[in-house]
């Protein structure tokens, strides 16, 4: 079984639809971490957490929110949907006592029409 | 976090050794050099990260350069499945936070 779980992995919603994108890990890692991708380019950190307690917003967290629900999950929303937040969207888990090496969930496809 | 710079494609024989270099002039003292592997929209895999000395392990070696400015990632024996955007990123370890990614190097190798 993975260690890094999201879902949906693809889904299509309309301009002006809340959705939330569920990540589940069972690394037992504190920390946890939303990044978005663009066609052809790196990731970008939309919210990151150390732990359950803990929420930072990343670069670019604009129309997103975050909930850390348990170590092992933490949800990102789009409380109103728009067009230019269709992208790919990965989950990282981290341990800082293993070098914060960072994995990674298989990714949700987002497209908002 | 330091920028770092890195070609945009490079293309590699199967079988042959896979080298792909990264600058990261402003690096700090205790900015460690990561590299990072996305196979074709998977989620990013590290490969191997260093401080200052050679690091090697099971999927590649990392040379980083005296004056630490520069580093090269080696792939010693490519195949098909390397095939994937290599990312370069230098950050503090102890930041626990985000990677910067850049738009990295998209590595093909060729049968």
């Amino acid at each position: 079984d993975a260690d890094v779980t999201q879902t949906p992995r693809n889904r299509i919603t309309k301009t002006g639809k809340r959705i939330m994108l569920e990540c589940s890990q069972t690394k037992g890692h504190d920390r946890m971490y939303w990044y978005r991708q663009d066609p052809g380019l790196g990731l970008r950190l939309i919210y990151y957490s150390f732990d359950v307690k803990d929420i930072n917003k990343g670069e670019i967290s604009d129309g997103y929110s975050v909930s850390r629900q348990a170590q092992a999950k933490f949800s990102l929303s789009l409380e109103s949907a728009i067009p230019n937040q269709t992208a790919l969207y990965f989950c990282a888990t981290s341990d800082p006592i293993l070098n914060n090496e960072q994995f990674f969930g298989p990714g949700t496809r987002l497209t908002v029409l | 976090d330091a920028k770092t710079t890195q070609p945009p494609s490079m293309d590699c024989a199967e079988g042959r050794a896979a080298n792909l270099p990264c600058n990261h002039s402003t690096i700090s003292g205790n900015e460690y050099v990561y590299w990072y592997r996305q196979i074709h929209s998977q989620g990013p895999q590290y490969i191997i990260h260093g401080l200052k000395n050679n690091e090697t392990n099971e999927m590649a070696s990392l040379i980083i350069t005296e004056d630490r400015k520069s580093s090269t990632l080696i792939l010693p024996h490519a195949t098909l499945r390397d095939t994937a955007v290599y990312y370069c990123i230098v950050r503090v370890v102890s930041s626990g936070s985000r990677l910067t990614f850049g738009e990295g190097t998209q590595l093909t190798v060729n049968p």
